[in-house]
C-alpha cells in the first residue's frame, strides 16, 4: 500500500527539541521530493520544509535555523529535527510527497503527528 | 511570504456550482502556473484536487476544475454534492530567489 506514516510527536517544553519521522512505503521514496506541512488546531496549512531527491533543503523564514529536514533513502524515511521550539510551533505535522518529477503539488499525505509546545 | 487570501466560507445547494477564489500577488499566483487545491475533512489529511492551476489527479471527479486570471486562482465545483462539504485550501509556489510555498487561509464549503 502506498502510504506515509508520521511518528515522534508529543508534548515538549518551550525551548526544547523533538525529532519527527515519516515512514514511506509502496513507492520509490528516493525518486520524490518530500515536504513537511503543519496545521495548528482550527487553522490553515503552513509549509514547513522541503527536501529534494538530491538532498537540497528549503525552509520558510518562520523555521529557518531551528528546523532541519533530512532523508534516509535506504530506510524510506523522512525526518524533521525541531529545535528551540516555541508555542507557535504547536500543530499537527504532516509529511507530504511532491508530485512526480518535482511537480508543485502534494499528492500523498500522512495522517499527521501532533506536536504540543507547552510548559 | 503572506498567506493567499480565500473567503472564509461559501455555500451552495445540491446540484449548484460554486467558485472559491484564491488571491495572491505577482510574487506567487501571478508569476507561476503552480497553483494547487486541497480538500480536507475534519480530522483528516488534505487531499490533492487540482494541480498546476487546472490539472486533475487521477481519481478526482471532473466536477472539480481550476483556473487562474492574473494573481487570482479559482476552484469551481459543479453539481454540488453533500460529500463536497469540507475545507478547501489553495497553494502556490512563491519562490523567486529561493524555493518557497504559500497556502491560503482555507474556505469552509457548506452544502445547504
Amino acid at each position: 500500500e502506498v502510504q506515509l506514516v508520521e511518528s515522534g510527536g508529543g508534548l515538549v517544553q518551550p525551548g526544547g527539541s523533538l525529532r519527527l519521522s515519516c515512514a514511506a512505503s509502496g513507492f520509490t521514496f528516493s525518486s520524490y521530493d518530500m515536504h513537511w506541512v503543519r496545521q495548528a488546531t482550527g487553522k490553515g496549512l503552513e509549509w514547513v520544509s522541503a527536501i529534494g531527491t538530491a538532498g537540497d533543503t528549503f525552509y520558510p523564514g518562520s523555521v529557518k535555523g531551528r528546523f532541519t529536514i533530512s532523508r534516509e533513502n535506504a530506510k524510506n524515511s523522512l525526518y524533521l529535527q525541531m529545535n528551540s521550539l516555541r508555542a507557535g510551533d504547536t500543530a499537527v505535522y504532516y509529511c507530504a510527497r511532491a508530485l512526480e518529477d518535482g511537480g508543485m503539488g502534494f499528492d500523498l499525505w500522512g495522517r499527521g503527528t501532533l506536536v504540543t509546545v507547552s510548559s | 511570504q503572506s498567506a493567499l487570501t480565500q473567503p472564509a466560507s461559501v455555500s451552495g445547494s445540491p446540484g449548484q456550482s460554486i467558485t472559491i477564489s484564491c488571491t495572491g500577488t505577482r510574487s506567487d499566483v501571478g508569476s507561476y502556473n503552480l497553483v494547487s487545491w486541497y480538500q480536507q475533512y475534519p480530522g483528516k489529511a488534505p487531499k490533492l484536487m487540482i494541480y498546476e492551476v487546472s490539472k486533475r489527479p487521477s481519481g478526482v471527479s471532473n466536477r472539480f476544475s481550476g483556473s487562474k486570471s492574473g494573481s487570482t486562482a479559482s476552484l469551481t465545483i459543479s453539481g454540488l454534492q453533500a460529500e463536497d462539504e469540507a475545507d478547501y485550501y489553495c497553494c502556490s509556489y512563491a519562490g523567486s530567489s529561493t524555493f518557497d510555498v504559500v497556502f491560503g487561509g482555507g474556505t469552509k464549503l457548506t452544502v445547504l
